[in-house]
């Protein structure tokens, strides 16, 4: 079975202090991962995904992911944070033999970027 | 830019009632998607949907949870009876290479 951790439930930045928010996985196979952000009272927005290739993946609004297959992570940063980046951000894990490509979800990381 | 759209966004019933929640996946996708979030947790998988029949569901996906593509654009999940734990916000999904779109979610309420 497939899983995501996410360690921790809430992270807080200043604006323009760089961001991390961490997601650990387990999948039986290679993995498909995925960052979604959910804003309040908004569906989820896809941001970024490693499907394959170069480990550094670079999604919208100038966020990044590092896949690390050693450690099993995909931690998403960012170099410089908005206030408006404070949102819910979920890791997401799929295992690419899957034939149905559901996905699997953390429970998400609150991220407040103080002014 | 295309979007997965869902309606209501909003639907209050009361127990024992049956509701319907539609969705409108974006054209060119194939592979549909129904996932819940009850408040405060994670997003869980209910059902995947491709070719006009149900390709994977989960445990939650029970006897009282039906899904069906009526006319080629809207795709709906019923719940014939619902029951308080039911209570959540509702996501469809629509697949295009390999990432799943998500619509803005129906928050479902029941009393």
């Amino acid at each position: 079975a497939q899983s995501v951790a996410q360690p921790e439930d809430q992270v807080n930045v200043a604006e323009g202090n760089p961001l991390t928010v961490k997601c650990t996985y387990s999948v039986s196979g290679n993995p498909y991962l995925f960052w979604y952000v959910q804003y309040p009272n908004r569906g989820l927005q896809f941001l970024l995904k490693y499907i394959t290739g170069d480990n550094l993946v670079k999604g919208s609004y100038g966020f990044e992911a590092e896949f690390n297959k050693s450690q099993t992570s995909f931690h998403l940063k960012k170099p410089s944070a908005l206030v408006s980046d404070s949102a819910l951000y979920f890791c997401a894990v799929r295992d690419r033999g899957g034939s149905n490509y559901k996905l699997t979800f953390g429970k998400g990381t609150l991220l407040t970027v103080n002014p | 830019e295309p979007e997965v759209t869902q309606t209501p966004s909003h639907q209050v019933t009361q127990m024992g009632q049956e509701v319907i929640l539609r969705c409108v996946p974006i054209s060119n996708h194939l592979y549909f998607y129904w996932y819940r979030q009850i408040l405060g947790q994670k997003v869980e998988f209910l059902v995947s949907f491709y070719n006009n029949e149900i390709s994977e569901k989960s445990e939650i996906f029970d006897d009282q949870f039906s899904v069906e593509r009526p006319d080629g654009s809207n795709f709906t999940l019923k719940i014939r009876s619902t029951k308080l734990e039911d209570s959540a916000m509702y996501f469809c999904a629509s697949l295009l290479s390999d990432t799943q779109y998500f619509g803005p979610g129906t928050r479902l309420t029941v009393l």
